[in-house]
């Protein structure tokens, strides 16, 4: 079965400033690795997927994450955060089939001026 | 044209009725999904349909029982509800890749 762990529940940071997110799993088997964005009262839209090739995947608003396997890790990070970018991010896993996805708790982005 | 649409987008109701979510998704995709988000944001899949088959209940209660009536729509009835049933509820679909997610219901039981 699969686990996924975000390890910070709410992660405060100012404009402009650096940001890392990070997402930990637990798999037997070889997986397919995602970050969502949810903003207030919405619902989840893609950043990002690995599914194979390069291990460091660009996604949009400008974030990126890194696929290490060894690590069992899909961190993702921004350079520099805006206001905007408010929100929470939400780690998944899934199986070559997609029969399901498995979600991690969520780490609530807050971007203070 | 929104991909995948949910009705209603907010729903309250008394313990004890009986309720439904619809779903649509005009993507053409095979696979569609129902997750329920509680009041902690945490996501737990519970249905999961491969061309109008269910291929995975996550031990969701049998009150809950979705419906395909073609790979496009997957609705969501719910009897007797509960006041542990309130929740966001998402739809989603994928075509062998990430889920497209609906905007979600927000059930409220009272």
């Amino acid at each position: 079965a699969q686990s996924v762990t975000q390890l910070d529940s709410q992660v405060p940071v100012f404009e402009e400033a650096p940001v890392e997110l990070r997402c930990n799993y637990s798999s037997s088997v070889s997986v397919y690795l995602f970050w969502y964005v949810q903003y207030p009262n919405q619902g989840l839209q893609l950043l990002l997927k690995y599914l194979s090739g390069s291990t460091l995947v660009k996604g949009i608003n400008g974030f990126e994450a890194e696929f290490n396997k060894s690590q069992t890790s899909f961190h993702l990070r921004k350079p520099s955060v805006h206001i905007s970018d408010t929100a929470e991010y939400f780690c998944a896993v899934s199986r070559d089939n997609f029969n399901k996805f498995y979600f991690g708790s969520g780490t609530k982005l807050n971007v203070k001026p | 044209d929104t991909a995948v649409s949910q009705t209603p987008k907010y729903l309250v109701t008394q313990m004890g009725n009986d309720k439904s979510i619809k779903c649509e998704q005009n993507l053409g995709h095979d696979t569609m999904y129902w997750y329920k988000q509680d009041s902690k944001k945490f996501l737990k899949i519970m249905f999961s349909y491969n061309n109008k088959e269910l291929i995975i209940n996550e031990t969701v209660p049998n009150r809950f029982s979705p419906k395909s009536p073609d790979k496009a729509h997957l609705n969501l009835h719910i009897n007797s509800l509960e006041l542990g049933d309130s929740a966001v509820y998402f739809c989603a679909s994928s075509q062998g890749g990430p889920g497209t997610f609906g905007s979600g219901t927000r059930l409220t039981v009272v």
